[in-house]
């Protein structure tokens, strides 16, 4: 099974700053078919089911503010919140969906 | 608008049944594999089980619930259900039903499964 392992556990970002997220994958989730990068962003509101955010590493969903980016290949990925707003308050879940079984990160907890 | 209505959720002993399900609209729900996932109390979440959309009838299982749980899709009444056997502690969760388009797309507002004595 490939092993998501996200960082920081928590961060607290003043409004208006950068929050940055990281992600690595135990094995590559690049698919040297397509070239594509099976990972995606989730974010968790508290009390709210999970929302997606971003996939194939770096294709916002229709909705999602710009303010969200996806970046990084291969092993290592990164989800930057370029200007924290109070609504961004969540956890933060990486995914890969290269095979199964699909995994998660253990999360990130933003905070203000 | 997509949405996912959940019901089922409850208190039920170790070694018991319960059986989850999710009432689609929105879209045409036969086109789309349908998950469930779960979380548990203050964790992170976990895939646990998948059915294919039109062009893949196949089921998918995670290995801490193969052979106990069992999804299926009524694609006439657009619902997706999860039967729950031999429930263990540590199958204590909030269970979400979950669109599939090769991500989780739209997820419903979860159904809480506590097993306990």
């Amino acid at each position: 099974d490939i092993v998501m392992t996200q960082s920081p556990d928590s961060l607290a970002v003043s409004l208006g700053e950068r929050a940055t997220i990281n992600c690595k994958s135990s094995q590559s989730v690049l698919h040297s078919s397509n070239n594509n990068n099976y990972l995606a962003w989730y974010q968790q509101r508290p009390g709210q089911p999970p929302n997606l955010l971003i996939s194939w590493a770096s294709i916002r969903e229709s909705g999602v503010p710009d303010r969200f980016s996806g970046s990084g290949s291969g092993t290592d990925f990164t989800l930057t919140i370029s200007s924290l707003q109070a609504e961004d308050v969540a956890v933060y879940y990486c995914q890969h969906f290269y095979n199964g079984p699909w995994t998660f990160g253990q999360g990130t907890k933003v905070e203000i | 608008e997509v949405q996912l209505l959940q019901s089922g959720g409850g208190l039920v002993q170790p070694g018991g049944s319960l059986r989850l399900s999710c009432a689609a609209s929105g879209f045409t729900f036969s086109n789309f594999a349908m998950s469930w996932l779960r979380q548990a109390p203050g964790k992170g979440l976990e895939w646990v089980s998948t059915i294919g959309g039109t062009t893949d009838d196949n089921t998918y299982y995670a290995d801490s619930v193969k052979g106990r749980f069992t999804i299926s899709r009524d694609n006439s009444k657009s619902t997706l259900s999860l039967q729950m056997n031999s429930l263990r502690a540590e199958d204590t969760a909030l269970y979400y039903c979950a669109k599939q388009r090769i991500v989780w797309e739209s997820w419903g507002q979860g159904a809480l499964v506590t097993v306990s004595s």
